[in-house]
């Protein structure tokens, strides 16, 4: 079925540190998958996309990872900001730009 | 450039109601999806339009419709409201390819209140 769901509903860390989210998915045949961002009273801002011919993609300061075997992708988040505190949603794109989300792991960082 | 725009920023009904909400993309950005955020949970797709016709919709009653205008903007309407519509109304535009593919960019959403 469509799910995407995520292992740990609230992360925290210190600043400076580095944070791991992650997510599984059940779909085998999924093969576009995107991470986002959403602050308090704002819409998701986009973070960094995968695909499934693709093992680990790299952005500013953060790193996706994407496991096919285990159905599993991370974002790593390193050297983690207080601007960074917000909640984090994996999404499957599921053809036609039908995003199926996750419910989301809130980050939290303490200075 | 501005990103993607949404009116009103909040609103409040009652049940029975009929609710109109509105979306601008971003320039140039031919593709506009629609999503419901309930408090606590992720977004949950409703509709996607691209060049004014629908391509794809959610598992959402017929009490829901939208429709793509030839300036790419799109209105989201709700009729009958109920309680279980309060939520955050999220617009997403995207590129011009129609590719799945292409990155969808939120708006700031429309808060829905309904009493």
């Amino acid at each position: 079925g469509e799910s995407v769901g995520l292992h740990l509903p609230t992360l925290s860390v210190q600043e400076g540190d580095n944070s791991i989210i992650n997510c599984a998915y059940s779909n085998s045949a999924s093969d576009y998958f995107i991470w986002y961002k959403q602050e308090s009273g704002k819409g998701p801002q986009f973070i960094i996309d995968i695909r499934s011919n693709m093992d680990k993609r790299q952005g500013q300061r953060v790193t996706v990872l994407l496991n096919k075997t285990v159905k599993h992708l991370s974002l790593q988040i390193a050297a983690t900001q207080p601007g960074d505190s917000a909640v984090y949603f994996c999404a499957e794109n599921k053809g036609f730009q039908k995003l199926v989300f996750g419910t989301g792991t809130r980050l939290l960082v303490s200075p | 450039d501005a990103g993607v725009t949404q009116s009103p920023t909040h609103l409040i009904k009652t049940r029975g109601q009929h609710v109109t909400l509105r979306c601008s993309p971003i320039s140039g950005h031919k593709s506009v999806s629609w999503y419901q955020q309930v408090l606590g949970q992720g977004p949950q797709f409703i509709f996607q339009y691209y060049e004014k016709e629908e391509r794809g919709r959610g598992n959402f009653p017929d009490r829901f419709s939208a429709r793509q205008f030839p300036n790419y903007s799109s209105e989201l309407n709700v009729n009958a409201l109920l309680l279980g519509d309060s939520a955050l109304y999220l617009c997403a535009s995207a590129g011009d390819s129609g590719l799945s593919t292409d990155t969808q960019y939120f708006g700031p959403g429309t808060r829905l209140t309904v009493l």
